[in-house]
């Protein structure tokens, strides 16, 4: 069964102090990885997307990669904007479908 | 680029009323998204449209939920005698093809008492 495994699920940041958020995953063929950032009451934002093992994407203080079982997301020198629940989800190759199957997140929140 | 919107934002109604949910997509994108999201879990997939056509559903979607995009435009959400288990963010997205970004409205939260 296709399953996204994030963790910690909650995590908690001196403003400056770098760390990395986990995604492991099982699925019959990846089809593509996506990040998003969701802010409470709001709808997750998309963040990024991964095709293939070993590439890397960046995007201002954050940096994702993947491998063939598991995605980083990599936050260097976090301000308290980053602040948010950070959802990683995969999209399976078999029968060409659409659907995205997320995990439940990682909460992270960044102190002054 | 105005994004995706839904409406109503917050939905209170009574065990076994009926609802409806509509979602406007980002107007180049041909594909839409359903997706429902309970507390402290991710976005649990639906069902979803490229133009007017009902490509997916999932077995989350008992006969008493009916998705629609009749002109490949706007899409809505139908939720028939409503039970407490229902209760949830209801979360629309469009995209371009199949592989690409999904973009997210901010959901309408159905509250059922």
């Amino acid at each position: 069964e296709d399953q996204v495994t994030q963790s910690p699920e909650a995590l908690r940041l001196q403003e400056g102090e770098s760390s990395s958020l986990n995604c492991s995953y099982t699925v019959s063929g990846l089809r593509g990885l996506f990040w998003h950032r969701q802010d409470p009451g709001k709808g997750p934002e998309f963040l990024f997307t991964l095709y293939s093992a070993g590439e890397e994407k960046e995007k201002e203080r954050l940096k994702a990669t993947l491998t063939k079982k598991e995605s980083f997301l990599h936050i260097t020198a976090p301000k308290p904007e980053d602040s948010a629940t950070y959802l990683c989800a995969v999209q399976p190759r078999e029968y060409n479908t659409d659907k995205l199957i997320f995990g439940t997140g990682t909460r992270l929140q960044v102190f002054p | 680029d105005t994004g995706v919107s839904q409406d109503p934002r917050h939905k209170i109604t009574k065990r076994g009323q009926n609802v409806t949910f509509r979602c406007d997509p980002i107007s180049e994108h041909n594909r839409l998204y359903w997706y429902r999201q309970t507390l402290g879990q991710g976005p649990e997939f639906l069902t979803y449209f490229q133009n007017e056509a009902q490509l997916e559903k999932s077995r989350l979607l008992s006969d008493r939920f009916s998705a629609e995009r009749p002109k490949g435009s706007f899409s809505t959400l139908e939720i028939q005698r409503t039970e407490q288990g229902d209760s949830a963010m209801y979360l629309c997205a469009s995209g371009r093809a199949g592989d690409q970004p999904q973009h997210f409205g901010d959901g309408t939260r159905l509250s059922i008492l």
